[in-house]
């Protein structure tokens, strides 16, 4: 069993819509980072969260260390949005584990 | 700042042959991490450290070395290659955020 799940694994929306993926875990962490993936590879840090919510433009992050889950929001969703989102925890001692992500795509 | 740099970009290695793929930052951070990352998995954590002259395993250490004898460079030492090391190899640095270098594809043959 994975420490890090992420759902859905899929997710194709229409350009504007409100997009939800979510990220639970069973180990614990002292943060939670939320990553985007590009279509080329390329890995970009969005948020590090551990406690309650950050966000960046249209990106929200949510975090609820009791329930050990974590949400990531995107608002008006955008082509340009299209890429792998993937959750990671720290644990104490600095190592991290990962999701398999979520892949997402934003049609026009 | 270049951030994180990795070398080489893409290799192909035969079985048994050695390597070093290189990292280097130039933040000045005392984090650095190596991970591999697989198709359809998640990223794997192979080894980090925490500073200079200071270096552990992470979840799949086996046939990797590193070393940290400064605090810009983490070099990842694979000694026999063998094919389940073909991968994409990720080196990142932290103080909070995590940077990512672009990544080294390896195919072992």
């Amino acid at each position: 069993k994975n420490e890090v799940e992420q759902s859905p694994q899929n997710l194709t929306a229409q350009e504007g819509e409100f997009i939800t993926i979510n990220c639970s875990y069973s180990v614990g962490i002292s943060a939670l980072h939320w990553l985007q993936q590009h279509p080329g590879g390329g890995i970009v840090s969005l948020f590090m969260l551990s406690s309650g919510k950050k966000k960046h433009g249209r990106l929200i992050a949510t975090i609820n260390i009791q329930e050990k889950h974590s949400s990531l929001h995107i608002t008006a969703s955008h082509p340009r949005d299209s890429a792998v989102y993937i959750c990671a925890v720290m644990r104490p001692g600095n190592q991290f584990y990962f999701g398999t992500g979520t892949s997402l795509t934003v049609i026009p | 700042n270049a951030g994180v740099t990795q070398t080489p970009k893409f290799r192909i290695l035969k079985i048994g042959q050695s390597m070093t793929l290189q990292c280097t930052q130039d933040m000045n951070h005392n984090y650095m991490y190596w991970y591999r990352q697989d198709p359809g998995m998640g990223l794997k954590l192979i080894y980090y450290s925490v500073g200079a002259g200071i270096t552990d395993k992470g979840e799949v250490p086996n046939g990797y070395n590193v070393s940290r004898s400064t605090t810009e460079d983490f070099p990842l030492r694979l000694e026999l290659a063998a094919p389940s090391q073909t991968s994409v190899y990720f080196c990142a640095s932290r103080e909070e955020t995590q940077y990512f270098g672009p990544g080294t594809r390896l195919l072992v043959l």
